[in-house]
């Protein structure tokens, strides 16, 4: 059973817009999220991560909100790059879950230049 | 910057071979970890490790094994390759902590069983 998933398996935005990656949860323990992006034939890298006594976090053109009554997380990009392009995963943790990662199936972004 | 290698990015093996996929990474990292992604099914944890000779399964371990004789080292095994297990193999690791600690992927291996 999937506790993490990304409905949206696919985004086109335009170059410079904002591009909203969403992924919900169903495991209360998660309290720890992360998005990672992946270039084809490469291994996903680390993009940003929030811990949830937060609700949001920034770094540079990135931003992750999390609402955790709704078990819903979100990644925003602004503006969005050309080289924004990849697909990007979501991914939970909990606490004492053997730093185990779950990850959801992933939304394809296009940024369109 | 933590460094993970993989052995080979790309792989063709016959249906019943013995195939090894290595991982080594160089941060002194504890944990270890082997996923498959494949399309529409993100990624899958096959097997974890927190310490050497130590081993756990993750979700889907079935047809598959490893081995962590040295820590900076973790090797997937599949002891009879078949062809559903073609796939994108990525190994990671992480730093030991309570809870959250970042993983760091390597590069993966594009394994094709024929």
């Amino acid at each position: 059973d999937q506790q993490v998933k990304q409905n949206s398996p696919s985004l086109s935005v335009q170059e410079g817009r904002i591009s909203i990656l969403n992924c919900d949860y169903t495991n209360s323990m998660f309290d720890y999220f992360l998005w990672y992006k992946k270039y084809p034939a490469e291994g996903p890298t680390f993009l940003i991560s929030i811990s949830s006594i937060k609700d949001k976090n920034e770094d540079g053109r990135f931003t992750v909100f999390l609402n955790k009554s709704a078990k819903h997380l979100s990644l925003h990009i602004v503006p969005s790059q050309p080289g924004d392009s990849a697909v990007y995963f979501c991914a939970a943790s909990a606490v004492g879950g053997a730093n185990n990662l779950f990850f959801g199936t992933g939304t394809r972004l296009t940024v369109i230049p | 910057d933590v460094k993970v290698t993989q052995s080979s990015r790309y792989l063709v093996k016959r249906t019943g071979e013995k195939v090894f996929l290595e991982c080594v990474q160089d941060m002194d990292h504890e944990n270890m970890f082997w996923y498959r992604q494949d399309p529409g099914l993100g990624l899958r944890l096959i097997y974890f490790s927190y310490d050497v000779k130590m081993k756990e399964k993750g979700d889907i371990p079935e047809g598959y094994s490893v081995s962590r004789e040295k820590k900076e080292r973790f090797s997937l095994i599949l002891e009879s390759a078949s062809t559903n297990q073609t796939s994108m193999y990525l190994c990671a690791t992480s730093d030991q902590g309570l809870a959250g600690e970042t993983q760091y992927f390597g590069p993966g291996t594009r394994l094709l069983v024929l």
